[in-house]
């Protein structure tokens, strides 16, 4: 069936770098991914909509320049989360839409980012 | 109001026992239901869709009622390979492909015990 990949899995950086995450639709191509980020016991909370092509539309509350989506080709997007904070650690996850499974929803495996 | 509610458990049940979960949504426009399994620091998985008849998938059934804006899931003979966290998810944005966001909600957590 479909799949999603995230790279990486997880990942530890400093305050002040910034960490770039892959959402990969390994055998369909996805014009539009879902960018997702879970805090500890909380729900999943949508944080942008990546667009193949064109700008990336973000959620009420979520900082488009510090979350910078890329979506350059039909099987690729990324998340960069620039001048990273402690508070920005959290589970990322993004999720794609399989057009030849009858719009099934698909979820990367999610990346874990620790920012010390 | 949360646009979906669910009560976050846990339920604590022993296995075989059948189990129940509710969750209500405040969008009365939503047009697609779905329960979504997350087991711990892991993606969620897809369980089921919920359709408005009613659907049934092995152990598992799902039930919209659509006057009072809540979806449940049963689930009967519960095993310990259940416990997990079960999502709540509502697509509350329309029948666009292009903004098929999902809404979830916080979660039910699933403990079936020995």
């Amino acid at each position: 069936g479909a799949v999603v990949s995230q790279h990486p899995s997880r990942v530890i950086c400093k305050s002040g770098t910034s960490v770039k995450i892959e959402c990969r639709s390994l055998d369909f191509q996805a014009t539009t991914m879902f960018w997702y980020r879970q805090f500890p016991k909380q729900s999943l909370m949508l944080m942008a909509t990546s667009n193949e092509g064109s700008k990336a539309t973000y959620e009420q509350g979520v900082e488009k320049d510090k979350f910078l989506i890329n979506h350059a080709s039909l099987t690729l997007s990324t998340l960069t989360v620039t001048s990273a904070h402690p508070e920005d650690s959290s589970f990322y996850i993004c999720s794609a839409i399989s057009p030849g499974s009858g719009n099934t929803i698909y979820f990367g495996e999610g990346s874990w980012l620790t920012v010390v | 109001r949360k646009e979906v509610e669910q009560d976050p458990g846990p339920f604590n049940v022993p296995e075989g026992a059948t189990v129940a979960f509710n969750c209500t949504y405040s969008n009365s426009a939503s047009q697609s239901f779905f329960w979504y399994r997350q087991d711990c620091r892991k993606e969620p998985k897809l369980l089921m869709s919920v359709y408005s008849s009613g659907n049934e998938d092995g152990r598992f059934t799902a039930q919209l009622n659509r006057a009072s804006q809540y979806i449940s899931l049963l689930i009967r003979d519960s095993k310990l390979s259940d416990s997990a966290t079960y999502l709540c998810v509502v697509n509350s944005r329309g029948g666009d492909t292009g903004r098929r966001a999902l809404t979830f909600g916080s979660g039910t957590r699933l403990q079936v015990q020995p």
